[in-house]
């Protein structure tokens, strides 16, 4: 069965400083599809990044990177000079697929992250 | 498009009372499904739809029934609310096939706040 960990249930920072959340997964198909959620305080969930378990270039979008790596099943994402809008809950997530990559769009979610990004 | 539409936003119960979330969406997409969000627990996954007439469980899916008549609606029904359902609901929905070569993703609900007396 597959699995994803987030170890850290919350992490407190201050403005303008870098901060890593950890993901780890666990499962069994060559074949997946990694998540990365924001849940801001109004409770909406924010679709951040999709990585498929054939690609595992790193990926920057401003001040977001992640760091796919398989060999250490991890998807770690990085926050680059934190911001106070940056406070919210944080959630891996992955999607098993069959051989030619298809699925069906069930995700496990990892138990989330809170990020308090103090001024 | 509206997207992913819940409602109602916020419910309370008592113990043992019915009721049912509405969900609708009208990205015209196949998959359909309902999550619940527990703290410390990330969301997992209750029921999920492939298509109108097609239902499956997910990870709990004890005390919900769901229906899918068409493409557009999901509801979610609890037949006897208990207080251990106490939770925050979410509805999502995708294309129904992933692809390799594609970014589809789960496009998610406002959310229902739902508290069981």
């Amino acid at each position: 069965a597959q699995k994803v960990t987030q170890a850290q249930t919350e992490i407190s920072v201050v403005e303008k400083e870098d901060v890593t959340l950890d993901c780890v997964y666990e499962t069994r198909d060559t074949t997946y599809y990694l998540f990365w959620y924001k849940q801001p305080p109004s409770g909406e969930l924010v679709f951040l990044i999709r990585r498929n378990s054939f690609d595992e270039q790193n990926e920057i979008s401003g001040r977001y990177s992640w760091n796919f790596q398989k060999s250490t099943s991890s998807f770690n994402f990085t926050i680059t000079a934190s911001q106070v809008v940056d406070s919210a809950v944080y959630f891996c997530a992955l999607s098993e697929a069959s051989a030619g990559g298809t699925s069906y769009g069930k995700l496990t979610f990892g138990q989330g992250t809170i990020l308090t990004v103090h001024p | 498009n509206a997207g992913v539409t819940q409602t109602p936003k916020f419910q309370v119960l008592k113990t043992g009372q019915s009721m049912t979330l509405q969900c609708a969406q009208d990205m015209n997409h196949e998959y359909m499904s309902w999550y619940r969000q527990d703290p410390g627990m990330g969301l997992r996954l209750i029921h999920y739809s492939v298509g109108a007439g097609i239902t499956d469980q997910g990870e709990v899916p004890n005390g919900y029934n769901v229906s899918r008549s068409t493409t557009e609606d999901f509801p979610l029904r609890l037949l006897s609310a208990a207080p251990s359902q106490t939770s925050v609901y979410f509805c999502a929905s995708s294309y129904s096939m992933w692809g390799l070569s594609t970014n589809e993703k789960l496009f998610f609900g406002s959310g229902t706040q739902l508290s069981v007396l």
